[in-house]
């Protein structure tokens, strides 16, 4: 079975700093990722995906996330926060021989905090 | 456009109580769903997911169950609730794209507490 590590519990930024988020997942086989977001009161929404091509993803609102495949890792990228981008950010991986359905396995999310 | 309606938003449940979360998927027809339970300070992890109706898949044994009693439908349910059910239920469906992989969306979720 797969797992996925969030090494980074709770980050605190301020505004216009670079941001980096830590994802390694461990699955031998080849997998989907997926970064989620949740701001304040609103649903889980996708940031961005990776399925295949390019290891380097770009997303909405700035966001890209660079698949190194030798390091089992997703991590994700901003290059200047915004106070707005504070949220709960969820890194998440699904193995992609699963069958029918797409089952996805879940980090325990990181924390960010902007502050102005 | 899809869209994915959960309810009710917030429920608080005396301990050994029944159970029913409701979801429902507008927009698309015979979608993949997903229950998933978020507790605190962890990450979202899988309970059930349907390929079809009255076709229920569970990944963790549990005080819960699932139906899918049509299409778009998915509903969560236990006999007798547990403490250890208090979290948050989120379900989600989900679509092939053209880039060959498939992507959950998600609804706004159900907050249960048991007392």
């Amino acid at each position: 079975a797969q797992s996925v590590s969030q090494h980074n519990h709770h980050v605190i930024l301020s505004e216009a700093a670079s941001l980096e988020l830590g994802c390694n997942y461990s699955y031998g086989g080849t997998v989907n990722l997926f970064w989620y977001v949740q701001y304040p009161g609103q649903h889980l929404q996708l940031l961005l995906k990776y399925f295949s091509g390019d290891p380097l993803v770009k997303g909405i609102k700035g966001f890209e996330a660079e698949f190194i495949k030798s390091k089992f890792s997703f991590n994700l990228r901003k290059p200047s926060v915004q106070w707005s981008d504070t949220a709960e950010y969820f890194c998440a991986v699904n193995a992609r021989d699963t069958g029918t359905a797409s089952k996805l396995t879940f980090g325990t999310g990181t924390r960010l905090q902007v502050t102005l | 456009s899809q869209t994915i309606h959960q309810w009710p938003a917030t429920l608080v449940q005396p301990v050994g109580s029944p159970l029913s979360l409701e979801c429902t998927v507008e927009g698309t027809s015979n979608p993949n769903l997903y229950w998933y339970r978020q507790a605190a300070g962890r990450g979202l992890q899988l309970l059930f997911y349907s390929v079809g109706i009255g076709q229920i898949s569970s990944e963790v044994p549990q005080n819960l169950s699932a139906s899918r009693p049509q299409d778009r439908q998915f509903i969560l349910s236990s006999k007798k609730l547990l403490l250890s059910d208090s979290g948050f239920y989120l379900c989600a469906w989900s679509a092939w794209g053209l880039a060959g992989g498939e992507t959950q969306y998600f609804g706004p979720g159900t907050r249960l507490l048991v007392l």
